[in-house]
């Protein structure tokens, strides 16, 4: 699985959109970007994922570059509860692989009153 | 509602002693997965399981057994020779199928402590 940078931390405020980036330079054509965020103390919470085209669910939107060399999620507007550590993960198409997902170190958001 | 659900939320083992941590499913996902989270860290995948009677080890299956009797349920036991089982340990489970992206979907989990 490609490997995937994140910086360790970022505050936001509440009300505003959180941009969270993500590099993975080495990604290939047959990986998905994944992002999940963990509050403390509990299980990691899926969010989002994308190949190539950008996503958007009820809960953020994924935006991927064209070279998919990087990633962004934003949560259009965030709240206190979306206050977490954010893991962009890259994992290979589940068919060739045994379906593991690597988290590195994440982002830790705090959302500021 | 539909989940996963790990039990119990806390357990604590004595020394030599073996322990089997419950996770069930009724999302009808045929994958599940049991991960390790270490304070500060990442998860780290101990066993994984495609269908039923089926499993396979991950990067730190030694000291942990498994199995996959029922689809709904993948139980994980961590035994005494596990030198450094106090962790944060995390089921999840997916829907296969070809071509199949599917996210993994993740317990609330079990934290295990050693007396």
């Amino acid at each position: 699985d490609a490997k995937t940078t994140q910086p360790p931390s970022m505050d936001c405020a509440e009300g505003r959109a959180a941009n969270l980036p993500c590099n993975h330079s080495t990604i290939s054509g047959n990986e998905y970007v994944y992002w999940y965020r963990q509050i403390h103390s509990q299980g990691p919470q899926y969010i989002i994922h994308g190949l190539k085209n950008n996503e958007t669910n009820e809960m953020a939107s994924l935006i991927i570059t064209e070279d998919r060399k990087s990633s962004t999620l934003i949560l259009p507007h965030a709240t206190l509860r979306d206050t977490a550590v954010y893991y962009c993960i890259v994992r290979v198409d589940p068919k060739a692989a045994g379906n593991k997902l690597t988290f590195g170190g994440g982002t830790r958001v705090l959302v500021k009153p | 509602d539909g989940g996963i659900t790990q039990s119990p939320k806390y357990l604590f083992r004595k020394e030599g002693q073996n322990v089997t941590l419950s996770c069930e499913q009724n999302l009808n996902h045929d994958a599940m997965y049991w991960y390790r989270q270490d304070p500060g860290q990442g998860l780290r995948l101990i066993y994984y399981s495609q269908i039923v009677n089926d499993f396979q080890k991950g990067d730190i299956a030694e000291g942990y057994s498994v199995s996959r009797e029922k689809k709904e349920s993948f139980p994980l036991t961590v035994t005494s020779a596990q030198k450094n089982p106090t962790a944060f340990y995390l089921c999840a489970s997916s829907l296969q199928g070809p071509g199949s992206n599917q996210p993994q979907h993740f317990g609330d989990g079990t934290r295990l402590s050693i007396l």
